[in-house]
């Protein structure tokens, strides 16, 4: 049974940047898809990248680009997303979550749907 | 990027009533969907994923059903932890993938 703990609340000043961390526990780390969404106050989720930690390498949303930045450490089993140039608009809850694959196994670093989720991060910008 | 259409956006209804939830994709997705639910403060919670598949551990008064652009989340008798708000999500063509914009069900 995989599960993720997520790192605590931050508040962040405007043009600072915050990396948020997830731990897993249980399952194999290195070959599972890990995703990062977040949800600004009431409003819906919004996907932002994710990485396959044996693959090293992430696919991140157009919006991100730039500014977001998703790794993995398999020797701790846990996977870190940097968010730079922080803007009020930034503040939210962020998860991550692993993602599982038509097939079984996972390809594309984005997964396709996920479960289970980690607790949240919130991270709140305000000068 | 295929845009999730969620309907309707909210609704009110009584414990034991049937409630159907709508998702509409900007283009076919062939069953590439996944349903969640998310109580207040808390994680989203898979449900469904392949349009109809439920996910272990989930009641069967859950269903989901559709093709092409037109999805449905049904809750056949709705209990009184049902109460939440329900995402539907896309991984047909990604990055990026999308969710939809949320149905939050109230208590009538």
């Amino acid at each position: 049974q995989v599960q993720l703990v997520q790192s605590g609340a931050e508040v962040k000043k405007p043009g600072s940047s915050v990396k948020v961390s997830c731990k897993a526990s249980g399952g194999t780390f290195s070959s599972y898809a890990i995703s990062w969404v977040r949800q600004a106050p009431g409003q819906g989720l919004e996907w932002m990248g994710g990485i396959i930690p044996i693959f090293g390498t992430a696919n991140y949303a157009q919006k991100f680009q730039g500014r977001v930045t998703i790794t993995a450490d398999e020797s701790t089993s846990t996977a870190y997303m940097e968010l730079s140039s922080l803007r009020s608009e930034d503040t939210a809850v962020y998860y991550c979550a692993r993602g599982y694959c038509t097939g079984g196994v996972c390809y594309r670093p984005e997964g396709d749907w996920f479960d289970p989720w980690g607790q949240g991060t919130l991270v709140t910008v305000s000068s | 990027d295929i845009q999730m259409t969620q309907s309707p956006s909210s609704l009110s209804a009584s414990v034991g009533d049937r409630v159907t939830i709508t998702c509409r994709a900007s283009q076919g997705i062939s069953n590439s969907l996944a349903w969640y639910q998310q109580k207040p403060g808390k994680a989203p919670k898979l449900l469904l994923y392949a349009a109809s598949r439920l996910e272990s551990g989930v009641p069967s008064r859950f269903s989901g059903s559709g093709s092409g652009t037109d999805y449905t989340l049904t809750i056949s008798s709705l209990q009184p932890e049902d109460f939440a708000t329900y995402y539907c999500q896309q991984y047909y063509s990604t990055p990026p993938l999308t969710f939809g914009g949320g149905t939050k069900v109230e208590i009538k």
